[in-house]
């Protein structure tokens, strides 16, 4: 089972340059998230998806847009790279059924480092 | 104000004995999930125990157990006959399905279990 899938893994990018993240799930969920987590930090909300065609800002949204064109995939820009978006990035997501009870399932990250 | 507060930053346990990672959280809402997730060395966030805030009792998962008390706001997460694979960083969430299903994140706890 994929559950949620981040590509890449790993990149390494130049002051300026733009790049986009892919996340796709395979869990049919429509609440999809991104973070950014700092070396010896907590998870920090960057945007969310509450479903297919809808992006709202979480806690740290400058530098950074999404889209959500298809239900399975959330995607990660970055226009004009800069040193303080070095960071892993981990994508989530979750089924809102209604309850409260269901986990987000997280992506094994992505290392992204900017020189 | 902090959402979830984690006030260990590191702990240290002796293998097989048991351990408390404290965690408080602030909400209004009358629903809400908490959670609590390990994130190894190697990068990835897992999964561990979920609380509902109207559970009666507390949750338990193998030897992960969270001590929920709602007047005090508090979900520790208590590990009982550490292991060295229990090494890691742990993070307490809480989902509020009231506000668009957003989860909050702690700092983290980092767990060194000692041979």
């Amino acid at each position: 089972n994929a559950g949620v899938t981040q590509t890449p893994k790993f990149r390494v990018l130049k002051t300026g340059q733009s790049m986009t993240l892919l996340c796709a799930q395979d869990m049919n969920h429509e609440y999809m998230y991104w973070y950014r987590q700092d070396p010896g930090m907590g998870l920090r909300l960057i945007h969310y998806s509450v479903g297919e065609g809808t992006t709202a800002k979480g806690e740290v949204p400058d530098g950074y847009n999404v889209s959500r064109l298809k239900k399975q995939n959330f995607l990660l820009g970055l226009e004009s790279a800069a040193p303080s978006q070095t960071s892993v990035y981990f994508c989530a997501s979750s089924s809102p059924t209604g309850s409260s009870n269901q986990p987000q399932h997280f992506g094994d990250g992505t290392r992204l480092s900017i020189l | 104000a902090q959402k979830i507060t984690q006030t260990q930053p590191g702990m240290f346990v002796q293998e097989k004995e048991a351990v408390t990672l404290d965690c408080t959280y602030d909400t209004s809402d009358p629903s809400y999930g908490l959670f609590w997730y390990k994130q190894p060395s190697s990068g990835e966030m897992i999964f561990l125990i979920y609380q509902g805030s109207y559970d009666q009792q507390n949750a338990t998962e193998g030897r992960y157990s969270l001590n929920f008390q709602k007047a005090r706001k508090s979900a520790n997460l208590v590990i009982s006959a550490s292991q060295l694979g229990d090494s890691a960083m742990y993070f307490c969430a809480m989902r509020e399905p009231g506000n668009f299903n957003k989860f909050y994140f702690g700092s983290g706890t980092k767990l060194n279990v000692k041979p």
